[in-house]
């Protein structure tokens, strides 16, 4: 069974702080690993698609890291904002498990003003 | 550009009774996958069809079927529900699930069916 393992599974955070969040996931037979960001009363929106060891990937004060060969990835917030608050989700995608994401629980996150 | 568009948005059903949601992908999308949250638990992945082939299946019962048109859109079946189906159920599309390499890949989501069985 893939298991795919996000941590810590909620975070309180203060406007202006930094922070980064860790995504598990197989390390064999990886074909790609996806960020999502879910704001209560939306639907799930992709931040990143990630396919390659050592892949960064960045949009505005968000950016990911991923290492395929020990299987992780991670996602950091720098000077966090109230309105990134969300839940933060990752999803690994293996070639043996084709056309379906496997996702974790995600990481709750609350930047408070 | 239109998103994903899920109908019913919510709805209300009795044990026993059966249910069909309905997802429209974004144009040119042809594939559309089906997710299960309950509360307490990730995105389950129930199923994902392309092209009107159902090219995976979640660990669901049979009770929980789906298929997908001609023109993309696709519906999903529960039958015979039971109290544990009371979940939000999110629908999703993208160019080509497996294409990650040559575009994104990424999943476009509808704002979900939210079903609750009494």
């Amino acid at each position: 069974i893939l298991n795919v393992e996000q941590s810590p599974q909620s975070l309180h955070v203060q406007e202006g702080d930094s922070t980064n969040f860790t995504c598990s996931f197989p390390s064999s037979n990886f074909y790609a690993l996806h960020w999502y960001r879910w704001e209560t009363a939306k639907s799930p929106e992709a931040l990143f698609v990630m396919t390659l060891n050592g892949d960064e990937k960045k949009k505005g004060r968000i950016s990911a890291t991923l290492n395929t060969k020990e299987g992780y990835s991670y996602l950091y917030i720098k000077g966090s904002q109230p309105e990134d608050s969300a839940t933060y989700l990752c999803a690994f995608m293996g070639p043996d498990s084709s056309y379906k994401l496997i996702f974790g629980s995600g990481t709750r996150l609350l930047v408070r003003p | 550009k239109a998103g994903v568009t899920q109908t019913p948005r919510y709805l209300i059903k009795t044990r026993g009774q059966q249910v069909t949601l309905s997802c429209s992908p974004i144009s040119g999308h042809r594939s559309v996958s089906w997710y299960q949250q309950t509360p307490g638990q990730g995105l389950q992945f129930l199923f994902e069809y392309f092209s009107e082939t159902q090219r995976n299946k979640g660990n669901f019962p049979g009770r929980f079927s789906g298929r997908q048109f001609s023109n993309s859109r696709s519906e999903m079946n529960v039958s015979t529900l039971e109290l544990g189906d009371s979940a939000l159920y999110l629908c999703a599309s993208s160019l080509n699930l497996m294409d990650a390499r040559l575009n994104t890949g990424e999943l476009f989501f509808g704002e979900g069916s939210r079903l609750t069985v009494l």
